[in-house]
């Protein structure tokens, strides 16, 4: 399967706690997204990276959510301390960027739910 | 202002006929548009891509684009009852934004 891979699929974790996601995108893909989507909403945009670096962080997250994409490769989000509010799907998407088409996929998604 | 504005629906079609979905955006410096489907429980897969102005088609899916008006639709002609699902319109000026989504509902 060469398409983009999340890791775990769900997560049950008790508020308080700390989770992180795995996203491995396609392997030739240089720009990596994270999104978290809740019920009844699009996809909202997280964070991005373009190769190792980290262009953009929403404005909307925050200190409690982090990510890295050290090798410019799979990428990490964690989040700390989790609240009940952080249940959602966390969306992770790769493409091409600038050359090529700039189409972006998306993987499975991981589930969370804090209880 | 919302930077991709999707009207939320839910827009009901009947089988057989088109179902058009409209999208509008912010961002005047926006290049790359894209639609995707996506299936309640499920991720977004992507359906249709478009860079120029004017139409573009691909079977029954045509994606029309109007840069002067910053507008975006999506036409789904024959609609099938395979094609219920929730539509995103997302759009990268830098990053990729997506609207809210519309639900569509094709009845048999």
């Amino acid at each position: 399967d060469t398409g983009v891979s999340q890791d775990p699929r769900h997560k049950i974790t008790k508020r308080g706690q700390n989770v992180t996601f795995r996203c491995d995108p396609i392997s030739e893909h240089n720009r990596l997204y994270w999104y978290r989507q809740t019920l009844g909403q699009g996809p909202e945009f997280l964070t991005y990276f373009q190769n190792e670096a980290q262009l953009e962080k929403s404005r909307l997250l925050s200190d409690r959510f982090s990510a890295e994409r050290p090798k410019g490769s799979f990428s990490t989000l964690e989040i700390q301390r989790t609240e009940q509010g952080d249940s959602a799907m966390y969306l992770c998407a790769s493409s091409l960027r600038p050359r090529g088409n700039t189409e972006a996929f998306f993987g499975q998604g991981t589930r969370l739910t804090v209880v | 202002q919302k930077e991709v504005e999707q009207n939320s629906g839910p827009l009901s079609v009947p089988e057989g006929a088109i179902a058009s979905l409209n999208c509008t955006y912010s961002d005047r410096g926006s290049q790359s548009f894209f639609w995707y489907r996506q299936y309640s429980g499920k991720s977004p897969e992507l359906i249709m891509f478009i860079y120029s102005n004017g139409d573009k088609e691909d079977g029954r899916f045509t994606a029309q684009l109007n840069k002067a008006s910053q507008y975006v639709s999506l036409l789904i002609r024959d609609s099938q009852p395979s094609d219920s699902a929730t539509y995103l319109c997302a759009v990268e000026p830098q990053k990729l934004v997506f609207g809210q989504g519309t639900r569509l509902t094709i009845n048999p």
